[in-house]
């Protein structure tokens, strides 16, 4: 069965520094997105992307933030200078159709800053 | 915008009995879609089921069933003969289907505990 993948499945950073989050999304879909989970709270949409360009952002998603697809299969998150509240598992998302249907979700990418 | 409420934080269930995960939402959007996604203490997030707002029926994916009841603006989860496996956090969603307000708008989750 397709599925999403994410690497890495844990990164530790020390702030101030830059990570990049990768995300390989199910080959057939067009809408990706990137959403974030703080340790015990809810799933909290970050950026959604389609045709190579923002679709949408919250207002997490600050000059900090950067999304890119890079080669026609890989999309990645990048945070450009940590900061401890950066701290979360970071959730890659791809969807066939861009109303209907599921997203389905990578096992995510656990950033942990010091 | 949208709103997405799960009043309890953490329910029990026996083994083998139903259980109900309540989810009450909120929505400008004429047309949405719900939908359940079972967590794991491994983390993934994994899809169960969708409800059309535009569907007749309610929405049964094997022993989960989604009781939709649109002028209450609820969209509770329903699962049937529970097993341990199903010991999760449980998180009602939903998007839009109009406009571009395509992501998935999260409630806070339930925390589900299967017992012996």
């Amino acid at each position: 069965e397709p599925e999403v993948t994410q690497t890495p499945s844990h990164q530790v950073t020390q702030m101030g520094q830059e990570v990049i989050l990768r995300c390989v999304p199910i080959s057939n879909h067009l809408y990706f997105y990137w959403y974030r989970q703080i340790l015990g709270q809810k799933v909290e949409f970050l950026v959604s992307f389609y045709n190579n360009e923002i679709s949408e952002k919250s207002e997490i998603f600050d000059d900090q933030f950067s999304v890119e697809r890079p080669d026609g299969s890989n999309f990645t998150l990048k945070i450009r200078s940590t900061k401890l509240e950066d701290s979360a598992m970071y959730f890659c998302a791809s969807s066939e159709r861009q109303f209907t249907g599921e997203l389905f979700f990578g096992e995510g990418s656990r950033l942990t800053v010091l | 915008a949208q709103k997405i409420t799960q009043t309890q934080p953490g329910m029990f269930v026996q083994e083998k009995e139903a259980v109900t995960l309540d989810c009450t939402y909120d929505t400008s959007d004429p047309s949405y879609g719900l939908f359940w996604y079972k967590q794991p203490s491994s983390g993934e997030m994994i899809f169960l089921i969708y409800q059309g707002s535009y569907d007749q029926q309610n929405a049964t994916e094997g022993r989960y069933s989604l009781n939709f009841q649109k002028a209450r603006k609820s969209a509770n989860l329903v699962i049937s003969a529970s097993q341990l496996g199903d010991s999760a956090m449980y998180f009602c969603a939903m998007r839009g289907l109009t406009g571009t307000a395509s992501k998935l708008t999260f409630g806070t989750g339930t925390r589900l505990q299967v017992t012996l």
